[in-house]
């Protein structure tokens, strides 16, 4: 079975300032997919980043990006330029990417807070 | 991305009344939809997954006869709280998978407040 931790319950920045948050999985599979969705407090969880386990290249989008450490099993967000509209708790999830009974696994997620 | 509505986004009922929840994709077919559960400050938990034309599969700990999921096209699946009692109130999220990317996007949610 897959396991997703994220150890920062909680996390601050001000504003314009750049936040990592941290995950880390386990899994014996090499296959696989990771994401990062973000739950604001409208709690529609909306996706911010999706990184392909056989892909070496770091995925970005826009003030996001990930730092994918596939040997460690870590995969952490980065936001830059962090906006008051970033506030919200955020998920790290894994993907299997084949199989019958695929489902996402989520950690416990960070809230994080965007101060002015 | 794609879009994955919810309806209705807040409901409230007496105790012992059924409520149905739909979740539609809106602008991809969706043979695979899966439902949520989430507690105040608490990640998702699956409930169960719901494939077209299929019974659904669900999780263990979750009663099928209480929380009945039908699937019955490729852009709609409801799940039904039957014999609702206050402790089924909760935030219920549906999801969908969009086949080509292996993307799971998100309703809205719906707040079921049992009285």
């Amino acid at each position: 079975a897959q396991t997703v931790t994220q150890s920062q319950p909680e996390m601050s920045v001000q504003e314009a300032e750049t936040v990592t948050l941290s995950c880390t999985y386990d899994t014996s599979e090499n296959n696989y997919y990771l994401f990062w969705y973000k739950q604001p407090p409208s709690r529609q969880m909306i996706l911010v980043i999706r990184q392909e386990a056989y892909k070496q290249q770091n995925a970005t989008e826009n003030r996001f990006s990930v730092n994918f450490q596939k040997a460690a099993k870590s995969f952490s967000l980065k936001i830059s330029d962090s906006q008051l509209g970033d506030t919200a708790m955020y998920f790290c999830a894994f993907l299997l990417s084949s199989g019958s009974a695929r489902q996402l696994t989520f950690g416990s997620g960070t809230q994080l807070t965007v101060l002015p | 991305g794609a879009v994955v509505s919810q309806h209705p986004s807040w409901v409230i009922c007496k105790s012992g009344t059924s409520v149905k929840i739909e979740c539609r994709s809106l602008d991809f077919q969706a043979t695979t939809m899966f439902w949520y559960r989430q507690f105040p400050k608490q990640s998702l938990m699956l409930m169960a997954t719901s494939n077209e034309g299929s019974k659904a599969t669900y999780e263990q700990g979750v009663e099928k006869d209480k929380f009945l999921i039908n699937h019955a096209s490729l852009t709609l699946s409801t799940l039904t709280v039957t014999s609702a009692h206050p402790e089924d109130s909760s935030f219920y999220i549906c999801s969908a998978r969009v086949p080509a990317a292996d993307t799971q996007y998100f309703g809205p949610g719906t707040r079921l407040t049992v009285l």
